[in-house]
């Protein structure tokens, strides 16, 4: 079954909204996670990595007030694209870094979120 | 930098066919190099990594080596099946750097029966 859950899978909304995107780790405490954006036909691109308990640390390019990025529980992460627009459109990946020694993958991810905004 | 170059697709085969994805990247130092395949309708999920020179990983009938001296890590299979039409990252791990992951674009494989 799944380890890491991310919900909504799909979500539409009109330009100007907020939107929040939760990530959960279901079989581990995750003290790291990473959040990815894809746009079609392009790479999985890192647009930060989240800490529990601290600041996000964003990538170059990404502007951290329009993505917040909250962590504030071992299984829990959440994204707000915040007043969104047509370009914030996007496919977006979470994944969570497992304790040393659980399991042989380095992260796990979740099944992703497609975001359009109208 | 870091970077990851994947091949373009989309592939199409017919059942029993070989299969190469080629991947070459670019990268500071000694990254591992992993393949994730994306089903349809499911999240990634890592196929095989190897994490130094050489080294070969295996998992499931494919198989990629790790060619510091090409760059390269090509995904193969010597016989696809309808079940593994999916979609197929190449990656690489940015060393010491807790997990920070480059992609490539993705390649779509669809084998018909």
């Amino acid at each position: 079954g799944a380890v890491v859950s991310q919900h909504p899978s799909r979500v539409i909304c009109k330009s100007g909204t907020s939107v929040k995107i939760e990530c959960r780790s279901l079989d581990f405490q995750a003290t790291t996670m990473f959040w990815y954006r894809q746009f079609p036909k392009q790479s999985l691109m890192l647009m930060a990595t989240s800490n529990e308990g601290s600041k996000a640390t964003y990538e170059q390019g990404v502007e951290k007030d329009k993505f917040l990025i909250n962590h504030a529980s071992l299984t829990l992460s959440t994204l707000t694209v915040t007043s969104a627009h047509p370009e914030d459109s996007s496919f977006y990946i979470c994944s969570a870094r497992p304790p040393l020694g659980w399991g042989n993958q380095p992260q796990h991810f979740g099944d992703g979120t497609r975001l359009s905004i109208l | 930098g870091n970077s990851v170059t994947q091949m373009e697709g989309p592939v199409t085969l017919s059942e029993e066919a070989f299969l190469t994805i080629n991947c070459t990247y670019t990268a500071t130092g000694y990254p591992s190099l992993f393949w994730y395949v994306q089903y349809p309708g499911e999240g990634l999920q890592l196929l095989l990594k190897a994490t130094k020179a050489d080294d070969k990983g295996s998992n499931k009938g494919f198989e990629a080596t790790y060619r510091k001296e090409t760059t390269s890590f090509h995904l193969e299979k010597g016989s696809v099946q309808v079940s593994d039409s999916a979609v197929y990252f190449c990656a690489l791990e940015k060393p010491n750097t807790g997990n920070q992951f480059y992609f490539g674009t993705g390649t779509s494989l669809t084998v018909i029966p």
